[in-house]
This record gives C-alpha cells, sequence and structure tokens, in this order.
C-alpha cells in the first residue's frame, strides 16, 4: 500500500538557519517516483522536485537539497540559509508505475521562517 | 504558459445545497485530476481523466460527487448535496500524457460548507 509520513507537523526557525524537512514513504512496488511540493498561502501547489527509485544521486538546486536514501525509504528535503519568503507548507507526494500518476501525499509540514 | 485555472475561488453553501466548480487546465495536458484537501491534511485524489475518460475514481463519493470532463479540455466537479464534512479546498492540477509527468496545480477553490 501507498503511505507517505512526515512526522514533523510544524518548524519554525530563524532566518538563515538550515532546516530539513523529512518524509518517509511506503510502497510495494519497485518502480516510483518521489515529490516534494510548496504550498504557499495563495493555495497552490508548487512543484519543487520528482526523483524516480531507480536514481539515487542527491540533488541540489540553489537552497534546496534533496537526500534520497532507499534502505531507509525516506525522501528528506534540506533548505540551507532559510529565507521569510520559503514559509509555506510542503508536502511530499508518492506516485507507483502501476498506479500512473496518482500522487498519494503526506499530511504536509508547516514551515515558519522568522526575520 | 498560462497556469490551471479554477473558479470560484470562494464558495460558501448550506448543507444539502449543490454546488459546482469549474478547472481549466494547461493547453496541451491530456491528464486532468481534482483532489480534495481537508483543512491540515495533504491533498487526496477524487479523480482522474485522461483526455475525457476517467482513469481513477476510486474515491470518489459517486452518491454526491460527479465530474465530467466532456470535450477532454475543461471540467466540473459537483456536489449534491453537500454535507459539514465536505468543506475542503477543491484542486484541480493537470499533466503532460506519460508516466509520472509533474502534475501542475490551480489556485483551489475553497468550500465552506455551513
Amino acid at each position: 500500500a501507498q503511505k507517505v509520513t512526515q512526522a514533523q507537523t510544524e518548524i519554525s526557525v530563524v532566518e538563515k538557519e538550515d532546516v530539513t524537512l523529512d518524509c518517509v514513504y511506503e510502497t510495494r512496488d519497485t518502480t516510483y517516483y518521489l515529490f516534494w511540493y510548496k504550498q504557499p498561502p495563495s493555495g497552490e501547489l508548487v512543484f519543487l522536485i520528482r526523483r524516480n527509485s531507480f536514481d539515487e544521486q542527491n540533488e541540489i538546486s540553489g537552497r534546496y537539497s534533496w537526500n534520497f536514501q532507499k534502505s531507509t525509504s525516506s525522501f528528506n528535503f534540506t533548505i540551507t540559509a532559510s529565507q521569510v519568503v520559503d514559509s509555506a507548507v510542503y508536502f511530499c507526494a508518492l506516485s507507483e508505475a502501476s498506479y500512473g500518476n496518482k500522487l498519494v501525499f503526506g499530511a504536509g509540514t508547516i514551515l515558519r521562517v522568522k526575520s | 504558459e498560462a497556469g490551471v485555472a479554477q473558479s470560484p475561488r470562494y464558495k460558501i453553501i448550506e448543507k444539502r445545497q449543490s454546488v459546482a466548480f469549474w478547472c481549466n487546465p494547461i493547453s496541451g495536458h491530456a491528464t486532468l485530476y481534482w483532489y480534495q484537501q481537508i483543512l491540515g491534511q495533504g491533498p487526496k485524489l477524487l479523480i482522474q481523466f485522461q483526455n475525457n475518460g476517467v482513469v481513477d475514481d476510486s474515491q470518489l463519493p459517486k452518491d454526491r460527487f460527479s465530474a465530467e470532463r466532456l470535450k477532454g479540455v475543461d471540467s466540473t466537479l459537483k456536489i449534491q448535496p453537500a454535507k459539514l464534512e465536505d468543506s475542503a479546498v477543491y484542486l484541480c492540477a493537470s499533466s503532460r500524457a506519460g508516466r509520472n509527468t509533474e502534475a501542475f496545480f490551480g489556485q483551489g477553490t475553497r468550500l465552506t460548507v455551513v
């Protein structure tokens, strides 16, 4: 069964601190995809990254980096030198090849960055 | 490129009334999704269309919810009659055809049932 767990309900940091958002997933498929989305107060979900299950290489994009570890079924997201504009709800999501593009989302982590 | 358009942005209705939401996906996107996001939770897929055919509606409460995408472009989601627990944000998303392409989301319609 598909399941995504984001254990951190809410995180508060001070600007310029680094912060890591945790994501743990469950799947029986060998082919699957993992996503991170950002939901600012405006409400729409903004796509950040997609990784497939065969590519465990970590990725860095500016201040954002992602650590994918199949051994622990985790796909964690780190923001370096956080900024107030990073304040949002962040969702981790999973889709399995056998279920097409259906996304199963975690409950989300609220990130508050204070100046 | 224009994003996913949804209307209305907000809607307040009384329980047992009916309501409809509209979505216009990104041009050229064959796949359209409706998600329900209850406050404090992640979005949950209600229905997925590929062109004008339904791919997955396993989590759609069919006794009260219906959706259509007649011409394979825009889509309408209807609730009739509404219940208090239907209060949520209804998100529409679209993606290109093909496996596991990223979905682009609209701003959603916030429904409050009183």
